[in-house]
């Protein structure tokens, strides 16, 4: 399994570009996640997903956008790029046990820069 | 939200028990504590998750005590390859989705020979 993947890597834009971060997830996981770190901070919810077709905003959602058409796949839209979005992104993603056993697999990341 | 409050950072030495704890005292009934660890460049990597009492599995040990106001993950005998930033991560895995989980600050350990 490759796990997750992030693309791209890297990406210089704009500011008002308007861009899509890629994530996959090969493991059949329901529960997909992007969030944001910005330099020297923890990591903040975006976004989340708990299955195909079902999304919901995260602690800090403005600015952005998800949508979940597979379980594989699930794209975090940036319409109109802000110095402020400039961070590293990662995307996760997790397979909820009934016990309530929650173990997020992480993405490598995609470090965004808005000029 | 349940709020998570760590130390900044700690110092080790290699083959030393490092104690880190973290502190959540909004927990809620159906929340999880997690921890994370965080290499320079690279994505947040599980370590170990519990609900109460002690769990322990190959890499580190989680005690929670009874009130689950805090908890303490445990690195036994660590290592240089042990020098990254580890996560308090206390949410409802069941019910709650992304929305509850919160990473905390963050403890940067620093192990040195």
């Amino acid at each position: 399994n490759a796990g997750v993947t992030q693309t791209p890597k890297f990406r210089i834009l704009k500011i008002g570009q308007s861009m899509t971060l890629q994530c996959t997830q090969d493991m059949n996981h329901n529960y997909m996640y992007w969030y944001r770190q910005d330099p020297g901070m923890g990591l903040k919810l975006i976004y989340y997903s708990v299955g195909a077709g079902i999304t919901d905003k995260g602690e800090v959602p403005n600015g952005y956008n998800v949508s979940r058409s597979t379980t594989e796949d699930f794209p975090l839209r940036l319409e109109l790029a802000a110095p402020s979005q400039t961070s590293v992104y990662f995307c996760a993603s997790s397979d909820l046990k009934t016990s309530g056993y929650n173990e997020q697999f992480f993405g490598p990341g995609t470090r965004l820069t808005v000029l | 939200l349940a709020k998570t409050t760590q130390p900044i950072s700690m110092d080790s030495y290699e083959g030393q028990e490092v104690n880190i704890t973290c502190s959540h005292n909004n927990i809620a009934t159906n929340d999880y504590i997690t921890w994370y660890q965080q290499f320079p460049s690279q994505g947040p990597r599980f370590i170990i998750q519990g609900y109460k009492t002690k769990v322990t599995n190959e890499v580190a040990s989680l005690f929670i005590p009874a009130d689950r106001k805090s908890s303490t993950l445990s690195l036994p005998r660590v290592s240089l390859s042990d020098t990254a930033v580890y996560y308090c991560l206390v949410g409802d895995p069941v019910t709650g989705g992304g929305n509850k989980l919160t990473f905390g600050t963050g403890t940067q350990l620093k192990v040195e020979l």
